[in-house]
């Protein structure tokens, strides 16, 4: 079975800090995918971004990056120079491949409750 | 257009009610899902349709009742909730239904639902 797990439930910073959330995930698929979603006070998740097991390159969009390593099983996500309207819960998921097409389920982790103080 | 759209925003009933959820995307996806959220959780996942068939029922209480009328519409039934069923609750859309690329969901912003 598939797990995600964030450690950190709430996080706290000021303006302009950078700031790093955890991500670790289990399953025993080869293939497989990971997400990040932010979820404002607004209630709508906005999709951050995906990345396949078999693609570890790390990524940077801006103030967002990602760092993926499959050795230790983590997906992390660090904004820099945090802004007030990165305020949000901030979610990790996994959803495994198949051929099939059968499953097609996100598991979520339980959520990073971001507060970036002015 | 990117965007899934939810109405209503909001929505009260009463445990003897009937009311409908809708969910609109126009972006070509062929998997649509219903997700329930309480507060401070993560979305728990109800119904999944590919190609607008049935493909998954986590177990949900018969009180709640999907329906994909076509690829882009997606209607969640509800009659005789309970006051624990009251939650944001979550449509979302993907290209692929499968294990593939492209299979990212995007979320409508959600209706949050109060039964009384």
């Amino acid at each position: 079975a598939q797990k995600v797990t964030q450690a950190q439930t709430e996080i706290s910073v000021v303006e302009k800090e950078d700031v790093t959330l955890d991500c670790v995930y289990e399953t025993r698929d080869t293939t497989y995918y990971l997400f990040w979603y932010k979820q404002p006070p607004s209630g709508e998740l906005v999709f951050l971004i995906r990345r396949n097991s078999f693609d570890e390159q790390n990524e940077i969009s801006g103030r967002y990056s990602w760092n993926f390593q499959k050795s230790t099983s983590s997906f992390n996500f660090t904004i820099t120079a945090s802004q007030v309207v990165d305020s949000a819960v901030y979610f990790c998921a996994l959803s495994e491949g198949s051929i099939t097409g059968a499953n097609s389920k996100l598991t979520f982790g339980k959520g990073i409750t971001l507060s970036v103080r002015p | 257009d990117t965007e899934v759209t939810q109405t209503p925003k909001h929505l009260v009933m009463g445990m003897t009610n009937k009311k409908s959820l809708k969910c609109e995307q126009h972006m070509g996806h062929r998997a649509m899902y219903w997700y329930k959220q309480k507060a401070k959780k993560p979305p728990e996942l109800m119904f999944v349709y590919s190609y607008e068939k049935l493909s998954i029922n986590e177990s949900v209480p018969s009180r709640f009742s999907p329906e994909c009328p076509n690829s882009s519409l997606l209607n969640l039934h509800l009659h005789a909730l309970q006051p624990e069923d009251s939650a944001l609750y979550l449509c979302a859309s993907s290209q692929t239904p499968s294990g593939s690329s492209y299979n990212e969901q995007f979320f409508g912003p959600g209706t949050r639902l109060t039964v009384l």
